[in-house]
């Protein structure tokens, strides 16, 4: 079975760029998470959905959006980058109506903000 | 809110030595606790989870953690340290708000292996 797979790996842009990253969960997996990493914030959560529609969301601006498609793959969206916006950007997948289901997590999106 | 409190940020141990990693957390209700690793230039990999089934739960890699209610501890051991094991180790713990489910991270810790 197929893991999450995050597009790009790598990103560069430039202060006041916008960018969007991709996310493809699990087969059969209908909610999807955001989280930033950085090495002075650490992991934080940016948001989830489930049915194409936002569940929770975390205390990020609201340059940070996302959405979700109907094949439950989700988009990220950050506008007017900032070079504190660097970070590792880490996409997870879970499965509703398991007790416990713990997040699956794909590789990330390294972006890098110039 | 729950939270997740590991101290340090880096241990060192020697290959075949004991492995532990602590871990203490906060929760107003039981919680939901996991440890994962994340190995360079890569996502966070899923080692073990505590769902209050049982207080010592084996995961992969032949990692184990015990839920101590007492204490509010979930440390992670490894009876015997191997160089494969050099990785970045995250404890934590779920925080649910209806259907929803979101992992509430420790800062992690950086474990070297030495030869």
């Amino acid at each position: 079975k197929a893991g999450v797979t995050q597009t790009p790996r790598y990103l560069i842009k430039t202060r006041g760029q916008q960018v969007t990253l991709s996310c493809s969960p699990i087969s059969g997996h209908r909610s999807v998470s955001w989280y930033q990493q950085t090495p002075g914030q650490g992991l934080q959560f940016l948001f989830e959905y489930f049915s194409e529609t936002q569940r929770n969301k975390g205390n990020f601006p609201g340059r940070f959006s996302g959405r979700q498609f109907s094949n439950s793959r989700s988009e990220m969206n950050v506008s007017t980058l900032e070079l504190g916006d660097s970070a590792l950007y880490l996409c997870a997948s879970r499965r509703e109506g398991v007790r416990v289901s713990p997040l699956h997590f794909g590789n990330g999106t390294r972006l890098t903000v110039t | 809110a729950q939270s997740v409190t590991q101290l340090g940020s880096h241990v060192s141990v020697s290959e075949g030595a004991l492995v532990l990693l602590r871990c203490n957390y906060s929760s107003s209700v039981p919680p939901y606790l996991f440890w994962y690793v994340q190995y360079p230039n890569q996502g966070l990999q899923l080692l073990l989870k505590y769902t209050s089934a049982a207080t010592l739960v084996k995961g992969i890699n032949g990692f184990e953690a015990e839920f101590k209610k007492s204490e509010t501890s979930f440390h992670l051991t490894k009876p015997s340290a191997h160089m494969s094991d050099a990785a970045e180790y995250f404890c934590a713990v779920s925080d649910r708000l209806g259907g929803s489910e979101k992992l509430v991270f420790g800062k992690g810790m950086k474990l070297t292996v030495n030869p």
